[in-house]
């Protein structure tokens, strides 16, 4: 089974910093997909960015980009110039073409004003 | 808070009672999904309805009783529980096509059992 490891579990930023978030998984898979969700406190989980494995360039969305290294099957995310709305849970997953999503444990971010 | 909605988000309940969660989707998704999150633990799907139509069940206990009436709603029944099942309950929905299916998830359920 294919498992996602998160290795922080918790992370703390300044405001206006940059910070990364580590994620590996495990999969015998080649196509796959990978993925980015947020949770603020309370609030529901959204999805802040998506790698397709197929794709050598790395996914960018505004502050947020992903360092996705497919040899290494390591898959972080990077938030820079840090906000205080950044603050949340964050949680890697993995999903294969005729399976389900699979989730890490998730890192908990604090950003520091 | 749009797309997916849970209710009730707070829910406090004896191991004799019986109480069901709800969830709507008016996204045009078909699929939904059940998922349970607990403190430091990844995700655990608990059940996957594609097209009204149980897909996934994943061995989660019986007195989890999931109902899907239509695309739009899903519930999850729940009677005899134990305090070991308090936990925050997410539903999700998306479209099930070939590719990333993109997960939209709801604000989720908070089950306190006593």
């Amino acid at each position: 089974a294919q498992t996602v490891t998160q290795s922080q579990p918790e992370m703390s930023v300044q405001e206006a910093e940059t910070v990364t978030l580590s994620c590996t998984y495990d999969t015998s898979e080649s196509d796959y997909y990978l993925f980015w969700y947020k949770q603020p406190p309370s609030r529901q989980m959204i999805l802040v960015i998506r790698q397709e494995a197929y794709k050598q360039q790395n996914a960018t969305e505004n502050r947020f980009s992903v360092n996705f290294q497919k040899a290494a099957k390591s898959f972080s995310l990077k938030i820079s110039d840090s906000q205080l709305g950044d603050a949340a849970m964050y949680f890697c997953a993995y999903r294969s073409e005729g399976d389900d999503m699979r989730f890490g444990a998730g890192t908990r971010l604090t950003v520091k004003p | 808070e749009t797309g997916v909605t849970q209710t009730p988000r707070h829910l406090v309940m004896g191991m004799t009672n019986k109480k069901s969660l709800k969830c709507e989707q008016h996204l045009g998704h078909n699929a939904m999904y059940w998922y349970k999150q607990s403190a430091k633990k990844p995700l655990e799907l608990m059940f996957v309805y594609s097209l009204e139509e149980r897909v996934e069940n994943n061995s989660v206990p019986s007195r989890f009783s999931p109902e899907c009436p239509n695309s739009s709603h899903l519930f999850l029944h729940l009677h005899t529980l134990q305090p070991e099942d308090s936990a925050l309950y997410l539903c999700a929905s998306s479209h099930l096509i070939n590719g990333a299916n993109v997960l939209t998830f709801g604000a989720g359920s908070r089950l306190t059992v006593l």
